[in-house]
């Protein structure tokens, strides 16, 4: 399983675009890039996958360059909730089969008033 | 549609107890995993497992710790002889059998404390 470095913490105040990023340099051709949320006392909650390019959902976008050695999760315009651990984790995707996720120590979002 | 359900959601025990933590997947999601999560610790996958099988155990410690996911009834993670290091919290996750690998359901988890 492909590892993956994310910052430890980030700071960020209301209303500002929060831009993480997670380096996987030894991403497979068929692993897909994952982010997940996580508050405190709660389990993770699913953000984004995607697997080139640009994906983008209701909450997030999630940017992957060409070599898809790294990925960056944007949030736009923070609010206070947004306040969590986000992880990102690489892995491959296996129709009719699930595996275990690998979770790194993940990137510590404190959005201040 | 109710979502991953875990009980208790905390559980104290005294050391050399047994702690029985239960996870009940979201409807129509035949696949369960659990994870171990320490204070400041991203979470460790312990086990996965299947109506009536274990697939895949890599994460479990080799002894004291034991899972099942009976046909009937919620999967049971099970920790005999409770020693103070199992203080954690216990995430269990579920997933459909076409869900994709890295989209897994979590509950609230069980916060278990072994005094």
């Amino acid at each position: 399983l492909a590892k993956t470095t994310q910052p430890i913490s980030m700071d960020s105040y209301e209303g500002q675009e929060v831009n993480i990023t997670c380096s996987h340099n030894n991403i497979a051709t068929n692993d897909y890039i994952t982010w997940y949320q996580q508050f405190p006392s709660q389990g993770p909650r699913f953000i984004i996958q995607g697997y080139k390019t640009k994906v983008t959902n209701e909450v997030a976008s999630l940017f992957i360059p060409a070599d898809r050695k790294s990925s960056t999760l944007s949030l736009p315009r923070v609010s206070l909730s947004d306040t969590a651990v986000y992880y990102c984790l690489v892995g491959a995707i296996s129709s009719g089969s699930a595996r275990q996720l690998t979770f790194g120590s993940g990137t510590q979002l404190t959005v201040l008033p | 549609n109710a979502g991953v359900m875990q009980n208790p959601r905390h559980l104290v025990r005294r050391r050399g107890q047994e702690a029985r933590l239960r996870c009940s997947p979201m409807k129509g999601h035949s696949h369960v995993y659990w994870y171990r999560q320490l204070p400041e610790e991203g979470l460790k996958f312990m086990v996965y497992l299947q109506k009536e099988n274990i697939i895949d155990e890599s994460g479990m410690p080799k002894e004291r710790f034991s899972a099942e996911f009976p046909k009937e009834g919620p999967s049971i993670l099970r920790i005999q002889q409770v020693v103070r290091g199992d203080s954690a919290a216990y995430f269990c996750a579920s997933s459909g059998p076409m869900s994709s690998y890295n989209e897994q359901f979590f509950g609230p988890g069980t916060r278990l404390t072994v005094l």
